[in-house]
């Protein structure tokens, strides 16, 4: 099975910009991985802030973007709030018979 | 609004089997699937599988193949998840959640806590 990895922790100050990335032990992430990325806060179920590589639910706030940089996806967040302080999911679709999805190890940010 | 709603929490003796079900709403039940999620404590999201409301189909994590089967009842928009043969390892909070292609979840259920304990 393929793994997914991602940055274990980010910090970031109160109005900045940080990248979190998604890499996959196959090789580059394309948008056929159809890249999702979730946010967790403590206590609480997951939300999904992005699909497909950088579609935005009704929810998600407008700072946050999804893209591919570099061969991995990518999420970035612009003007950091300290409500973003949570960890932070991607996932990836792969192809083939079994269809599998994976979740990468998450990314804690701290907004500090 | 499409909601997810799951079973309480359960508590079951290693070897027993536990069965946590979703009810949906806000939406056409059979126009989606249903991934299961669960996450140990203090770790990661980990998929286990995905079954199509419309038709059945599953596919399951393969570290649970055998372990693990997901059904749903169209008559009640509800969708099950049991797992048997319950380890230690197998503590978790299980979550369900509305899949779109082959098992990408965009709405979530609350969570339920499965504690496997002796």
């Amino acid at each position: 099975q393929a793994v997914v990895t991602q940055e274990p922790s980010l910090t970031v100050s109160p109005g900045g910009t940080v990248t979190l990335t998604c890499g996959s032990s196959t090789g580059a992430v394309t948008s056929g991985h159809y890249p999702y990325w979730f946010q967790q806060k403590p206590g609480q179920a997951p939300r999904t802030l992005i699909y497909d590589t950088s579609n935005k639910h009704s929810w998600t706030p407008a700072r946050f973007s999804g893209s591919l940089l570099g061969g991995k996806a990518a999420l970035t967040l612009s003007g950091a709030q300290p409500e973003d302080e949570a960890e932070y999911y991607c996932l990836l679709s792969y192809s083939g018979a079994r269809g599998d999805v994976v979740f990468g190890g998450g990314t804690k940010l701290t907004v500090l | 609004q499409v909601q997810l709603v799951q079973s309480g929490a359960e508590v079951k003796k290693p070897g027993a089997s536990v069965k946590v079900s979703c009810k949906a709403s806000g939406y056409t039940f059979t126009s989606y699937g249903i991934s299961w999620v669960r996450q140990a404590p203090g770790q990661g999201l980990e998929w286990m599988g995905w079954i199509s409301a419309y038709n059945g189909n599953t596919n399951y994590a393969q570290k649970l193949q055998g372990r693990v089967t997901m059904t749903t009842d169209t008559s009640t928009s509800t969708a099950y998840m049991e797992l048997r043969s319950l380890r230690s390892d197998d503590t978790a909070v299980y979550y369900c959640a509305r899949a779109v292609g082959w098992g990408r979840p965009d709405y979530w259920g609350q969570g339920t806590l499965v504690t496997v304990s002796s």
